[in-house]
């Protein structure tokens, strides 16, 4: 156990539909990260946020968004969903003080968009 | 931003050989490159890591040697095992995005299959 918590497991939905990912860091991490992995491909960086404040974005889709919120939980709102944004989103997060750490992946959320 | 190659995309070895996974970055402000293992349908976790202030790591059967200057890391893997077949991620980190936080950035992944 990683200690990051994602909810839900599974999500399918119909496109067009919007859903949201939930992301509950390590204790004590302030860095939230979100990826997304497709089928047989890599971990594409979406943002990243720390202390509440979005710090990075990778190839963010504009339907797609995140905040965290002062308890340091992070969501990922994903909106006009379309078939190809069937994926494994993962959350992780990391105890960044100034010097890069290990980042600590939760189980991820599986997306079926049908 | 960071951009990172891996090689190769999928490698199969018999049991008790080596693998080499290799992988190259762009920006040299990263400072940090870890590696993570990823079995079919479950997490990426971290199997080891490097510092650009040392050159080679190693833990029991795996290593990862750094060329800063060639910008490249590789991972080692010796006398390999059934489990260890998964796919694995090089990644490079470095302080982009300012203070207080740093940005990971992973290569597409290499499949390794270990054939008993």
């Amino acid at each position: 156990d990683s200690g990051v918590t994602q909810t839900p497991k599974h999500l399918i939905t119909a496109t067009g539909q919007r859903v949201t990912l939930r992301c509950s860091p390590r204790s004590g991490d302030l860095s939230v990260y979100w990826y997304q992995q497709s089928l047989d491909q890599g971990l594409q960086f979406l943002i990243q946020y720390y202390n509440g404040e979005e710090r990075a974005k990778g190839n963010i889709l504009e339907r797609f968004s995140a905040q965290q919120f002062p308890d340091l939980h992070s969501e990922l709102n994903l909106s006009s969903l379309e078939l190809g944004d069937s994926a494994l989103y993962f959350c992780a997060s990391s105890d960044y003080r100034g010097v890069n750490t290990e980042a600590f992946f939760g189980q991820g959320t599986r997306l079926t968009v049908v | 931003g960071e951009n990172v190659e891996q090689h190769p995309s999928t490698l199969s070895v018999q049991e008790g050989d080596s693998a080499v996974i290799k992988c190259t970055y762009s920006d040299s402000a990263s400072n940090y490159f870890p590696w993570y293992k990823q079995e079919l349908g479950k997490r990426p976790q971290l199997i080891i890591d490097i510092r650009s202030n040392v050159g080679e790591k190693k833990d029991q059967r795996i290593a990862v040697t750094l060329n800063k200057t060639a910008k490249h890391f590789s991972l080692h893997i010796t006398e390999t095992q059934p489990e260890d077949s998964a796919v694995y991620f090089c990644a490079a980190s470095g302080v982009y995005s300012g203070a207080g936080s740093y940005q990971l950035t992973f290569g597409k992944g290499t499949k390794l299959s270990v054939i008993p």
